[in-house]
């Protein structure tokens, strides 16, 4: 069955230390694609990447960074140098695309707090 | 500005009447979805439509409407059949299925509360 699981439900740091986000998923499909989102307090899903699973480039946008390691089934994300604005509730979220309903499995979240 | 809205952002209503969730895309997307948010935990897919004049259920159905008339409204009746329907309602749209893969966007919510 597909699954994905974010062990971390909250993670405090303060400004500027970097911090990651982990997130194992589980699918019997060899094509698939990995997401990640934000929600900040305001409550809409921002999304920040994409990666299907025959690419597993690491991917870096500013302080944004992507770890995804077929191996060990994970896509985690880091964040350099934090800022307050990066306080939210990060998803991760699997699509597999054979099936190719578009539906999206999400992670139950990490909420991040970035204190001053 | 090319997006989705959803209205109204909060809602109340009294147990035992059905309301409707409006979720409308200008962003000429074929897909339209909806989630459920409880506290702590992730988004559960109620429904989704993948074109027009079809929609399938998701993982928790039951209790929930939908209809898709047109290509750019997706509305979610909660029914008084929905045992726990006090919940952060989320619509998003991706471009279609042929497109596979393709990242799904967000509205703003609505955030229901029935007493």
């Amino acid at each position: 069955a597909q699954k994905v699981t974010q062990a971390q439900t909250e993670i405090s740091v303060v400004e500027k230390e970097d911090v990651t986000l982990d997130c194992v998923y589980e699918t019997r499909d060899t094509t698939y694609y990995l997401f990640w989102y934000k929600q900040p307090p305001s409550g809409e899903l921002v999304f920040l990447i994409r990666r299907n699973s025959f690419d597993e480039q690491n991917e870096i946008s500013g302080r944004y960074s992507w770890n995804f390691q077929k191996s060990t089934s994970s896509f985690n994300f880091t964040i350099t140098a934090s800022q307050v604005v990066d306080s939210a509730v990060y998803f991760c979220a699997l699509s597999e695309a054979p099936s190719n309903t578009g539906k999206l499995i999400f992670g139950q979240g990490t909420t991040l707090q970035v204190k001053p | 500005d090319g997006g989705i809205t959803q209205s109204p952002k909060y809602l109340f209503r009294k147990e035992g009447q059905n309301v409707t969730l409006s979720c409308e895309q200008n962003l000429n997307h074929d897909a339209m979805y909806w989630y459920r948010q409880d506290p702590g935990q992730g988004l559960r897919l109620i429904y989704y439509s993948q074109i027009v004049n079809d929609f399938q259920k998701g993982d928790i159905a039951e209790g929930y409407s939908v209809s898709r008339e047109k290509k750019e409204s997706f509305p979610l009746t909660v029914t008084s059949a929905q045992k726990n329907p006090t919940a952060f309602y989320l619509c998003a749209s991706s471009k279609g299925t042929t497109y596979v893969g393709e990242e799904q966007y967000f509205g703003p919510g609505t955030r229901l509360t029935v007493t």
